[in-house]
């Protein structure tokens, strides 16, 4: 059962490269998101989608975007890299939005990207 | 709006003792609540939930957390710390807004075991 899976694990990128992380959940789950995580900060929300076809905006979604052509897939596509976005992305799946297991994340093991 | 205080970004318990990881939250309506652990170089994994029902609610590994209202807290303890425990942990408060699940996330806290 292989869960949330993230690819690439690490990447290097050069300022305005573009980019995209993919991730995939074979749970069936309706939620997908994509966090950020840096030091003393927690994780903050980027985009998230309630369902196919369905994306919107988290707390920090400049420089960013996302599609949900699939239920298994979200990925998160960099536009034009800033070091600003140095950073560990995670992605997490759920069963349903606002549902019974409501806050109840699986998370990919994280993609690591530095921007130079 | 809701928010999540972790009251310490670091601590350091040694093996065979108890841990307590503390817990702030602030929410306009009656939240649920989640503790996640995450390992080196890992991702996140649910540790427990407390989602209105009982107050005291037991997780993985031991670990267990308990809902005051009064006191806005849910503080993360386990009676005996063990290695493979050294971690970060996330407190993490949820609420629906507009029906969409807003999760806010603390900044977390470091726990080291000491030999």
């Amino acid at each position: 059962n292989a869960g949330v899976t993230q690819t690439p694990k690490f990447q290097v990128l050069k300022t305005g490269q573009s980019m995209t992380l993919q991730c995939a959940q074979d749970m069936n789950h309706e939620y997908m998101s994509w966090y950020r995580q840096d030091p003393g900060m927690g994780l903050r929300l980027i985009h998230y989608s309630v369902g196919a076809g369905i994306t919107d905006q988290g707390e920090v979604p400049n420089g960013y975007n996302v599609s949900r052509s699939t239920t298994e897939d979200f990925p998160l596509r960099l536009l034009s890299a800033a070091p600003s976005q140095t950073s560990v992305y995670f992605c997490a799946s759920s069963y349903r939005a606002g549902g019974p297991n409501t806050g109840e994340l699986f998370f990919g093991e994280g993609s690591r990207l530095t921007v130079l | 709006a809701q928010s999540v205080t972790q009251l310490d970004s670091h601590v350091s318990v040694s093996e065979g003792t108890p841990v307590l990881l503390r817990c702030n939250y602030s929410s306009s309506y009656s939240p649920s609540l989640f503790w996640y652990v995450q390992h080196p170089n890992k991702g996140l994994q649910l540790l427990l939930k407390y989602t209105s029902a009982a107050t005291l609610v037991k997780g993985i590994n031991g670990f267990e957390a308990e809902f005051k209202k009064s006191e806005t807290s849910f503080h993360l303890t386990k009676p005996s710390a063990h290695m493979s425990d050294a971690a970060e942990y996330f407190c993490v408060v949820s609420d629906l807004d507009f029906g969409n699940e807003k999760l806010t996330f603390g900044t977390g806290t470091r726990l080291t075991i000491i030999p």
